[in-house]
């Protein structure tokens, strides 16, 4: 079966240092890839997607996406983390007719000021 | 705020009983998708309206249904109500064109105690 597989449950990173969030996909054909956040209390909201082309992907808040073919995975990254980037982050991808998200399990991040 | 409503926020009842979740999708999106979170199913697809027509079913009970009405707005039942269904419900819409890709834009979610 088509899946994504987040293996971190948790991530600890310093404020002002790199982050990274992995993800990595089993999915045939070309695959449309996706991050979300969820912040306490909130609804999901869409950082990035890659389709196709740019294998570096650019979004929201200064979060970036690298597509990798050869090792099929999709890490979040961002180069200096902030407190208020704490939350928890999805990776997804579009599957079925209805085109609808299958998410992975999810990573929580935790910045520590 | 990504301009897909949910209402309630809150959500407390007891088994057995039937509920009725309202979403109201970003102006101008056709498609409505409803997930389910919960701590050991995780995120779930349940069930995808396009423009009024179901179009595809996913991890969704008999119990529940589904419907999205000519304004748009789409309402999820969820009846006979059972401790497991005690969840984080969320609403999620898209863009109208027919284009791979297109994200989902989320609403804030409906949760959803069955006590």
């Amino acid at each position: 079966a088509q899946s994504v597989a987040q293996p971190e449950d948790q991530v600890n990173v310093a404020e002002g240092n790199p982050l990274t969030v992995k993800c990595t996909y089993s999915v045939s054909g070309n695959p449309y890839l996706f991050w979300y956040v969820q912040y306490p209390n909130r609804g999901l909201q869409f950082l990035l997607k890659y389709i196709t082309g740019d294998n570096l992907v650019k979004g929201s808040y200064g979060f970036e996406a690298e597509f990798n073919k050869s090792q099929t995975s999709f890490h979040l990254k961002k180069p200096s983390a902030l407190v208020s980037d704490s939350a928890l982050y999805f990776c997804a991808f579009l599957t079925g007719s209805a085109r609808q998200l299958t998410f992975g399990s999810g990573t929580q991040l935790t910045v520590l000021p | 705020d990504s301009g897909v409503t949910q209402t309630p926020k809150h959500l407390i009842t007891a088994t057995g009983q039937r509920v009725t979740l309202r979403c109201s999708p970003r102006s101008g999106d056709l498609s409505v998708y409803w997930y389910q979170q919960s701590l050991d199913q995780g995120l779930q697809f349940l069930i995808h309206y396009y423009n009024g027509e179901e179009r595809a079913k996913g991890n969704i009970l008999e119990r529940f249904s589904a419907q999205q009405f000519p304004d748009l707005h789409s309402e999820l039942n969820l009846s006979s109500l059972e401790l497991g269904d005690s969840a984080l419900y969320f609403c999620a819409s898209s863009a109208p064109l027919a284009g791979a890709g297109n994200e989902q834009f989320f609403g804030p979610g409906t949760r959803l105690t069955v006590l």
